[in-house]
């Protein structure tokens, strides 16, 4: 089993529409989660972070925690074709100093 | 202030050749990290220096690879002789003490092993 999964995509959603992200790990201990946004040949840019089961709410976007289920997703409300990029789930691991990656959802924001 | 800087941008190189690639942290930030991206796959974590000293390499593929981080500054990571499958986009990302899951990236490096 990976470590981090994501579901590659892509998923296409229109615009206005509420896109959701998913995002499951492997390590009952990880106590953190990020996502990262990167736009197509750019790096990877950080976005939201959570470490309490529950929501957490950053403008147009929602991370949703749930650590008895290893599962962490983001939602984007109102989603615009600026928000197409591929979206990254990241757990730290090895004592947190290592951040392990999923393969990345691609989001496209059909006009 | 000036975010994390890699070069060269792209490399394009023959088998057996030897690639050094080189990035500059953010100012103060301790933390510096190599990644890798081959096509399709996830972005993998190849390893970790605080300022000079190398925390955790385990992800690193195999002798073939040298990284080193003199003096606590700039990086570089050096493939010899490079093969087929080193072929990706290499990243590094620097953060600082303390808010180590916080990583800034550079835009990467193309290499491609012909």
């Amino acid at each position: 089993q990976k470590e981090v999964e994501q579901n590659s995509g892509p998923l296409s959603v229109p615009e206005g529409a509420i896109a959701s992200l998913n995002c499951t790990y492997s390590d009952r201990v990880s106590q953190s989660f990020f996502w990262y946004r990167q736009y197509s040949g750019k790096s990877p840019e950080l976005i939201m972070s959570i470490y309490s089961n529950g929501d957490k709410e950053d403008g147009r976007f929602t991370a949703q925690l749930n650590k008895a289920s290893q599962y962490v997703s983001l939602l984007i409300r109102d989603s615009q074709p600026s928000d197409s990029a591929t979206y990254l789930c990241a757990v730290p691991s090895g004592g947190y100093q290592k951040v392990t990656f999923g393969t990345g959802t691609k989001l496209q924001v059909i006009p | 202030e000036a975010g994390v800087t890699q070069f060269p941008s792209h490399s394009v190189i023959e088998k057996g050749q030897t690639v050094t690639l080189r990035c500059d942290p953010i100012s103060g930030h301790d933390n510096l990290y190599w990644y890798r991206r081959v096509m399709g796959k996830e972005i993998k974590f190849l390893l970790h220096f605080v300022k000079e000293s190398k925390q955790d390499e385990s992800g690193m593929p195999n002798n073939r690879f040298l990284a080193e981080r003199t003096g606590g500054t700039y990086s570089t990571l050096k493939v010899q002789p490079a093969e087929l499958e080193d072929s990706g986009v290499y990243f590094c990302a620097s953060s600082q003490v303390g808010g180590g899951e916080k990583l800034f990236f550079g835009s990467g490096t193309q290499l491609s092993v012909l």
